[in-house]
């Protein structure tokens, strides 16, 4: 079946850092990709998402390029911030059927 | 445009009892589905509806279901209800079950059974 493995958090930066998060994915066919954000006690926030291979979403400073080659959707910020802080879930959507596939989140803290 | 909006945002209810949660979906948008979010289990999908009808299930006893109406709003029910179903539960609404359509998220109903 469809899985997402992403890295292990926590995640700790200081300001301005350069921050990336490692997503890979294992699909039949071929998947939409997704990242997500969740701050707390809320729900998900559609970050940027990918459609096919070599497309690069992008969103806020947030940037992320779908690499069928290596089954990778890897989310990447040149300088991230206080408010960045939060849980990050890559996520895909297989051509068959239309459920979401979650990776177990990586939490991010960001120190000023 | 208003996004989607999920009531109640938090319930507390007692093992054996039954719980009802709803979801509207954006306007306009015609499917919905429901994933489960433990910090044991992460994020598991639910169920999806598309214009009435149940097009997926996810790995969930019968006490879970679902339903849609035809404004498109859905609920799910969980009956005989188990310490375990404590969870955060989340609605997604999409314009249409293709892949490639964006999934956008309400803030969830807290439920903890006690």
């Amino acid at each position: 079946g469809n899985s997402v493995t992403q890295m292990e958090g926590p995640v700790t930066l200081s300001e301005e850092a350069f921050l990336t998060i490692n997503c890979t994915y294992t699909a039949t066919g071929y998947p939409s990709l997704f990242w997500y954000v969740q701050y707390p006690g809320e729900g998900l926030q559609l970050l940027l998402k990918a459609t096919k291979a070599d497309d690069k979403g992008s969103n806020k400073g947030f940037e992320a390029t779908y690499r069928k080659e290596t089954t990778s959707f890897h989310l990447e910020k040149g300088s991230v911030q206080v408010s960045d802080s939060a849980v990050y879930f890559c996520a895909l959507r297989g051509p068959y059927g239309n459920k979401l596939v979650f990776g177990a989140g990586t939490i991010l803290r960001v120190k000023s | 445009k208003a996004g989607v909006t999920q009531t109640p945002r938090y319930l507390i209810k007692t093992r054996g009892q039954q719980v009802t949660l709803s979801c509207s979906p954006i306007s306009g948008h015609r499917s919905v589905s429901w994933y489960q979010q433990t910090p044991g289990q992460g994020l598991q999908f639910l169920f999806e509806y598309f214009s009435e009808t149940q097009r997926n299930k996810g790995n969930f006893p019968g006490r879970f279901s679902g339903r849609q109406f035809s404004n498109s709003r859905s609920e799910m029910n969980v009956s005989t209800l188990e310490l375990g179903d404590s969870a955060l539960y989340l609605c997604a609404s999409s314009l249409n079950p293709d892949r490639n359509t964006e999934a956008f998220f309400g803030q969830g109903t807290r439920l903890t059974v006690v």
